[in-house]
């Protein structure tokens, strides 16, 4: 049964720095693996996608990259700032492609 | 992507009660999903929304209890039948088929509490 695992589970940093956000699962046999991110109360926003064929996927500061051998992912986010305080959750697709598997998430907190 | 909203946006409810969740997308997709996320939870399918069919249930939940409906391509509904206070939860649909990679897009939610 594929279990998905997110460290830490909460991240507190200052306004400027660069962070990793990590996320592991166990069975490597994906189909393609999704970060999210929430804010407290609210629905998901799909952040970036990494199909099974890839290894990583850009989308502004945030860079997602995926190794599906050691069954890791990370997300970097560059020069964090205060609106990007929120629950970010990492989720990886059944082999069907359908259904997804979702981590516990990182609660991240930047301070300005 | 595409605007997907849900109705209500949030409910309290009493135990032994049912309530019904709407979820319209402004596109046609294939799948539409259900899902769960109870307080301090990460999310947990709940079924798949087939149009023209039953929906398809993941482990541990029954139609009885969430019965789903999925009468076209853009709008299906989940009811929380006979509620208890372990209901309470966010509930949120998802689709896909709106990217060629299957991205899927989830929409607000519905925060539901029952006392």
């Amino acid at each position: 049964k594929q279990e998905v695992t997110q460290i830490p589970a909460a991240l507190s940093v200052p306004e400027g720095e660069n962070l990793v956000l990590n996320c592991s699962f166990t069975d490597s046999a994906i189909y393609n693996l999704q970060w999210f991110r929430q804010d407290p109360g609210k629905g998901l926003t799909s952040l970036l996608l990494i199909q099974s064929s890839q290894r990583e996927q850009t989308s502004g500061r945030l860079n997602a990259s995926l190794d599906k051998s050691s069954g890791r992912s990370t997300l970097y986010i560059a020069a964090s700032q205060p609106g990007d305080s929120a629950t970010y959750l990492c989720a990886v697709y059944n082999q069907a492609g359908t259904a997804l598997i979702f981590g516990k998430g990182t609660t991240l907190s930047v301070s300005s | 992507s595409a605007v997907i909203s849900q109705k209500p946006s949030r409910d309290i409810c009493q135990r032994g009660t049912s309530l019904t969740i709407q979820c319209q997308v402004d596109s046609q997709v294939t799948m539409m999903f259900w899902y769960r996320q109870q307080p301090g939870q990460s999310l947990t399918l709940i079924a798949t929304a087939n149009q023209g069919s039953e929906a398809t249930y993941e482990s541990g939940f029954v139609i009885d209890k969430f019965p789903i409906s999925r009468p076209n391509l853009t709008f299906s509904t989940l009811t929380v039948s006979n509620m208890s206070p372990e209901d309470s939860s966010i509930y949120l649909c998802s689709v896909d088929g709106l990217a060629a990679n299957n991205e899927q897009f989830f929409g607000p939610g519905t925060r539901l509490t029952v006392l």
